[in-house]
């Protein structure tokens, strides 16, 4: 089965703080993506990668960067959270040609204070 | 863009009733995928259609692709409260369009009351 993990499940941050969120899967897939969750908006993608060092912007980049320096583990990187940032964040990944189904984690709920 | 639209947003039934959930868009799709998503967790993906005017069974549900890859609906049966979910539709790109991105619908939250 594949396996995608998250570092935590719940978070609790302040304003301004310097937050990662991990993400590692174990099925060797070359893309890996970050959303975000929030009632009524849907899920909302933030940065994804298709490669090792590779990254693209995705639909709401802002506030958000992210690492990959190997290929199972995928970091996003709250530079200096905002209570707008208080959601849901969900990691998938999914292999790089044919349907494109995606894998996600169990998710981490954010909050900012 | 791409978009893609769950119709009900929102749909509360008594256990025992069926149900049909669609999901439309403008856009061609290489390939459509139902996921659910219980609360707090991830979604987990339940199929995937692939073919214009596919039909896939899951037990109870019963998923289908329009002929011209731009639709897809989920029939539910008979449904259990553990159907109780958010259920999402994503669309896949075509391989080679430069993509790997899949366009999801914002999801219909179904609440089955036993």
């Amino acid at each position: 089965d594949v396996k995608v993990t998250q570092s935590s499940r719940y978070l609790v941050k302040r304003t301004g703080e310097k937050v990662f969120l991990e993400c590692v899967q174990d099925m060797d897939h070359e893309n890996m993506f970050w959303y975000r969750q929030d009632p009524g908006l849907g899920l909302r993608l933030i940065y994804f990668s298709y490669d090792v060092k590779m990254k693209e912007k995705g639909d709401i980049p802002e506030g958000y960067s992210v690492s990959r320096e190997k290929k199972e583990r995928f970091s996003l990187i709250l530079e200096s959270a905002s209570t707008n940032q208080t959601s849901m964040y969900l990691c998938a990944s999914t292999v790089l040609a044919g349907v494109y189904e995606q894998y996600f984690g169990p998710g981490t709920r954010l909050t900012v204070t | 863009t791409q978009l893609l639209e769950q119709s009900p947003q929102f749909l509360s039934i008594q256990e025992g009733e069926n149900l049909t959930v669609y999901c439309n868009s403008s856009s061609v799709f290489s390939s459509l995928q139902w996921y659910r998503q219980e609360p707090g967790e991830g979604p987990v993906l339940l199929v995937t259609v692939v073919t214009g005017g596919e039909v896939k069974k899951l037990k109870r549900l019963t998923f289908q692709f329009g002929d011209a890859r731009k639709d897809s609906s989920l029939h539910i049966t008979a449904a259990q409260p553990g159907d109780t979910g958010l259920y999402l539709c994503a669309g896949a790109p075509f391989y080679g369009a430069g993509s790997y991105q899949l366009t999801f619908g914002k999801g219909t939250k179904l609440s089955v009351i036993p």
